[in-house]
């Protein structure tokens, strides 16, 4: 089945421990992104990679790191969170050959709190 | 930068009747896409429908349709025969090629019995 998965789905912690929220899709995409959803605001674009080893700072980077080493993989990382990042999370995918639709496909989300 | 405007925070609808959920976005880009997708409780994000802007007739998907003003930079959604399970947010979205989704506030859409 065609799917992105993010994990842990659920996440309590406190100030200043890192945490590394794992992003994985098995469709071959080129694209992936980072995206925070806060009440009012919509989704926000927090980084993004057109390819391996290719990234870039979206609308609300600051706090966070990203990296893509393999196609398949995009985790996101929180070096020293801080509650103002409690927020749900989605990691998002899309293919950029031809013929681009241009639709993203989502995981099921990441609800963290920091304590 | 490109931006996105849901100007409904809130709408209802009673069940069989239509809504229209209103989009508008900003851009000076000729060549894009637009979406609307759908988060029901269970938060998942699902695709509802899409229109390519060069494309002149409106996307339709069943009970979803779109009103597709390009000049006018508006896109909204119609939902007919409404249901139930069509209670959800829905957000409005932009994406020019190889670049970033931008998405709206979202409309929180409640369907009544």
């Amino acid at each position: 089945e065609a799917q992105v998965t993010q994990n842990p789905r659920y996440l309590i912690t406190v100030t200043g421990k890192k945490l590394t929220v794992t992003c994985s899709q098995n469709m071959n995409h080129e694209y992936m992104s980072w995206y925070r959803q806060d009440p009012g605001l919509g989704l926000r674009q927090i980084y993004y990679s057109m390819n391996v080893e290719v990234t870039d700072k979206g609308d609300v980077p600051e706090g966070y790191k990203v990296s893509r080493k393999e196609k398949r993989n995009f985790p996101l990382i929180l070096e020293s969170p801080s509650p103002n990042q409690t927020s749900l999370y989605f990691c998002a995918s899309s293919f950029d050959g031809h013929p681009n639709t241009g639709e993203l496909f989502f995981g099921e989300g990441s609800r963290l709190t920091v304590l | 930068a490109q931006t996105v405007t849901q100007s409904q925070p809130e709408m209802s609808v009673q069940e069989a009747e239509t809504v229209t959920l209103s989009c508008t976005y900003d851009t000076s880009e000729s060549d894009y896409y637009l979406f609307w997708y759908k988060q029901p409780p269970s938060r998942q994000m699902i695709l509802v429908i899409r229109q390519e802007a060069y494309k002149q007739q409106n996307a339709t998907e069943n009970r979803f349709s779109v009103n597709f003003q390009k000049a006018a930079k508006s896109f909204s959604l119609k939902i007919s025969d409404s249901q139930l399970g069509d209670a959800a947010m829905y957000f409005c979205a932009y994406r020019s090629p190889r670049a970033k989704l931008v998405f709206g506030a979202g409309t929180i859409l409640r369907v009544k019995s």
